[in-house]
């Protein structure tokens, strides 16, 4: 299957500041991809998805100004969760969409705001 | 809205016990169904997508079925490194997916 990488695996930041999360496909390239959260014990939910070259679009409930999202390649996504607060503190995926319409998920990205 | 339901929430299998997991679902213009496994800590390892009713595929003990309104994830004689959330998934027409609750499986020795 196609591999996706995602970093960091971890990260602790304090209350009120911002963190970039990366995700690169490594053997595929990619022209959508997509963004989910999953809290403990629960599913996975659709943050947003981008097209490489043109702006994310958000799922309901999504704060837009809150979680930047920049698809700057065909490899390579960013999520950047601005002025972070405890409550957003979560599981962070990044997948994929594969020229089969096949979507590959990255190893996640724990995320703990204190 | 997409709605996809997965039953049992958790399943407790002996070594060799053979089961099934069930995946119910509703969706408008399905693409594909798909099967994940998801291990602790870790992002959705892809297993299967299924296209359309009546098809079958397998990967060394799972099979995965599907009919117009639900999936089934076969385990034939579980090891204990089967343990793992099985998590389903509808891909509509945006090609978003939206996912089940997920099962999750634990095999003991």
């Amino acid at each position: 299957g196609a591999v996706v990488s995602q970093h960091p695996s971890r990260v602790i930041c304090k209350s009120g500041t911002s963190v970039k999360i990366e995700c690169r496909s490594l053997d595929f390239q990619a022209t959508t991809m997509f963004w989910y959260r999953q809290f403990p014990k629960q599913s996975l939910m659709l943050m947003a998805t981008s097209n490489e070259g043109s702006k994310a679009t958000y799922e309901q409930g999504v704060e837009k100004d809150k979680f930047l999202i920049n698809h700057a390649s065909l490899t390579l996504s960013t999520l950047t969760v601005t002025s972070a607060h405890p409550e957003d503190s979560s599981f962070y995926i990044c997948s994929f969409l594969a020229g089969n319409y096949e979507q590959y998920f990255g190893p996640g990205t724990r995320l703990t705001v204190t | 809205e997409d709605q996809v339901t997965q039953s049992p929430e958790a399943l407790r299998l002996q070594e060799g016990e053979s089961s099934s997991l069930n995946c119910s679902y509703t969706v408008s213009g399905l693409r594909g169904l798909f099967w994940y496994r998801q291990d602790p800590g870790k992002g959705p390892e892809f297993l299967f997508t299924l296209y359309s009713a009546g098809e079958e595929k397998e990967k060394e003990r799972l099979k995965a079925t599907l009919t117009k309104k639900e999936s089934f994830l076969h385990i034939t004689a579980p090891k204990p490194e089967d343990s793992a959330t099985y998590l389903c998934a509808v891909q509509a027409a945006d090609y978003k997916l939206s996912f089940g609750a997920g099962t999750t499986v634990t095999v003991r020795a």
